[in-house]
């Protein structure tokens, strides 16, 4: 099954302590990014990636870094969290093959930074 | 700059009612026009798309958007609602004119809400 996943679903963390959301795709997309979804505000991308070692950041990349060593995995990490990066975060990946990028989400991961 | 504006943050419809759920873009050329569901504790499904062709796109789950050029909408509808259709819905749109070619700009959502 196609399918984008993303561990943990749920994280409950203390300021300043490292953590890392990890998201895998198996679909063999050139494209992944991640986004978090904050009420009122939609979805807002935090770092993207167009394949394998080839990253940039997106419009809320503050706080946050990004790897893509391989190219179905793009981990997010949060090196120093703080109260206001407590959102549901989003990886997604698409295919630049069918011109639209539709893009394919996982179920979320719920971040609370305390 | 390019965005997507949904005007509703509630619609609320009784079952068995048609239902519209408003989106309005704004970009330079032609747009590629997206609608996602996203249900409780679950991730964006995606439910159709405008890129060419027909103003009237068709969907998933009998969901149907008509693209409207002149006013700039891309309205997601069906024609009777069910109570399984309660959702969060996001209308967005692609940045075309970007070298993050797969960057999807978000609406901030509207909350439909089908009564029984």
């Amino acid at each position: 099954e196609a399918q984008v996943t993303q561990n943990p679903r749920y994280l409950i963390t203390v300021t300043g302590k490292k953590l890392t959301v990890t998201c895998s795709q198996n679909m063999n997309h050139e494209y992944m990014s991640w986004y978090r979804q904050d009420p009122g505000l939609g979805l807002r991308q935090i770092y993207y990636s167009m394949n394998v070692e080839v990253t940039d950041k997106g419009d809320v990349p503050e706080g946050y870094k990004v790897s893509r060593k391989e190219k179905r995995n793009f981990p997010l990490i949060l090196e120093s969290p703080s109260p206001n990066q407590t959102s549901l975060y989003f990886c997604a990946s698409s295919s630049k093959a069918f011109g639209s990028y539709e893009q394919y989400f996982g179920p979320g991961t719920r971040l609370t930074v305390t | 700059a390019q965005s997507v504006a949904q005007p509703e943050d509630q619609v609320n419809v009784a079952e068995g009612n048609p239902l519209t759920v408003k989106c309005t873009y704004s970009v330079s050329g032609n747009p590629y026009l997206f609608w996602y569901v996203q249900y409780p504790n679950r991730g964006l499904q995606f439910l159709l798309k405008y890129i060419t062709g027909d103003n009237l796109v068709k969907g998933s789950y009998g969901f149907e958007a008509e693209f409207n050029k002149s006013q700039t909408s891309f309205h997601l509808k069906k024609p009777s609602a069910l109570v399984s259709d309660s959702a969060l819905y996001f209308c967005a749109v692609r940045d075309l004119h970007s070298s993050n070619t797969g960057k999807l700009i978000f609406g901030q959502g509207t909350t439909l809400q089908v009564k029984p």
